[in-house]
C-alpha cells in the first residue's frame, strides 16, 4: 500500500542550527513533491515544490532535496529561528492519482 | 484581503444535527477542495471541484455533500452529524489541478457533542 512517512516525533533544535526534516514514501511514483508549513489553528501554507527531475530547490533559508531512488525528500532550514517553530507537511502528487497526498507532518521546535 | 475564507471558524453542535460550512476564494482559481484534519493531524482530501464540477470524491460518507454554486465558492453540508465527524475542515483552492500550489483557508473546527 502507498505510504508517506514523516518523522513522527517532534524535532527540537537550538536557534542557529540547521533543521532537517525527512519525508519518505513507498509505492508511489511522484511527479512532484511539495512542502507546507502549518501553525497551530491555521491552514497549511505552501513553501516549496520540487519536481521528480530536480535534485534540489532553494528559497532563502529553505532547501529541499528529492531522491527518487531512495524515495525520500529532505527539507532543510538553515540558521533556524524560534519563528520557524511549526509543523511541516510534505505532500506528493503521483502519476495516476488525481489528488495531492499529505504526510502527517513533523513538528519543529526551535528554542532560543 | 483574505485569499481563501471559511465560515464559521468554530462550530459546536449536537449529534444528529445538520450543518454547513462555507468557503470562498478570491484568487480566481479553477479548482477547490475540502480536506479533513483529524485529531492526529492527518490531512485527508474529501472532495475536489474544478469549474463547479465534482472531480474527486474520496471515500466519504454520503452524509457529506459539497455544493459549488460558482467557481469561487465551495460549501460543505453535513447531515446527521456523528461524534466521529469532529475534526478541523479545511477548504483550499488552486489555479488548476495537479502541479499547482494549494492555498488553504483558516479551517473550521467542528465539535459534535
Amino acid at each position: 500500500s502507498q505510504k508517506i512517512e514523516q518523522n513522527s516525533e517532534a524535532l527540537n533544535i537550538q536557534e542557529g542550527k540547521t533543521a532537517t526534516l525527512t519525508c519518505n514514501y513507498t509505492n508511489y511514483s511522484p511527479a512532484y513533491l511539495q512542502w507546507y508549513r502549518q501553525d497551530p489553528g491555521r491552514g497549511p501554507v505552501f513553501l516549496l515544490l520540487i519536481r521528480e527531475n530536480e535534485k534540489e530547490k532553494r528559497k532563502e533559508r529553505l532547501k529541499v532535496t528529492f531522491d527518487t531512488t531512495l524515495k525520500q525528500s529532505l527539507f532543510h532550514i538553515t540558521a533556524s529561528q524560534p519563528a520557524d517553530s511549526a509543523t511541516y507537511l510534505c505532500a506528493l502528487w503521483a502519476s495516476g492519482y488525481s489528488t495531492l497526498t499529505f504526510g502527517k507532518g513533523t513538528m519543529l521546535l526551535v528554542s532560543p | 484581503d483574505t485569499a481563501v475564507s471559511q465560515t464559521p471558524k468554530y462550530l459546536v453542535t449536537q449529534m444528529g444535527n445538520d450543518k454547513s460550512i462555507k468557503c470562498e476564494q478570491n484568487l480566481g482559481h479553477d479548482t477547490m477542495y475540502w480536506y479533513k484534519q483529524d485529531s492526529k493531524k492527518f490531512l485527508k482530501i474529501m472532495f475536489s471541484y474544478n469549474n463547479k464540477e465534482l472531480i474527486i470524491n474520496e471515500t466519504v460518507p454520503n452524509r457529506f455533500s459539497p455544493k459549488s454554486p460558482d467557481k469561487a465558492h465551495l460549501n460543505l453540508h453535513i447531515n446527521s452529524l456523528e461524534l466521529g465527524d469532529s475534526a478541523v475542515y479545511f477548504c483550499a483552492s488552486s489555479q488548476a489541478r495537479g502541479t499547482d500550489t494549494q492555498y488553504f483557508g483558516p479551517g473550521t473546527r467542528l465539535t459534535v457533542l
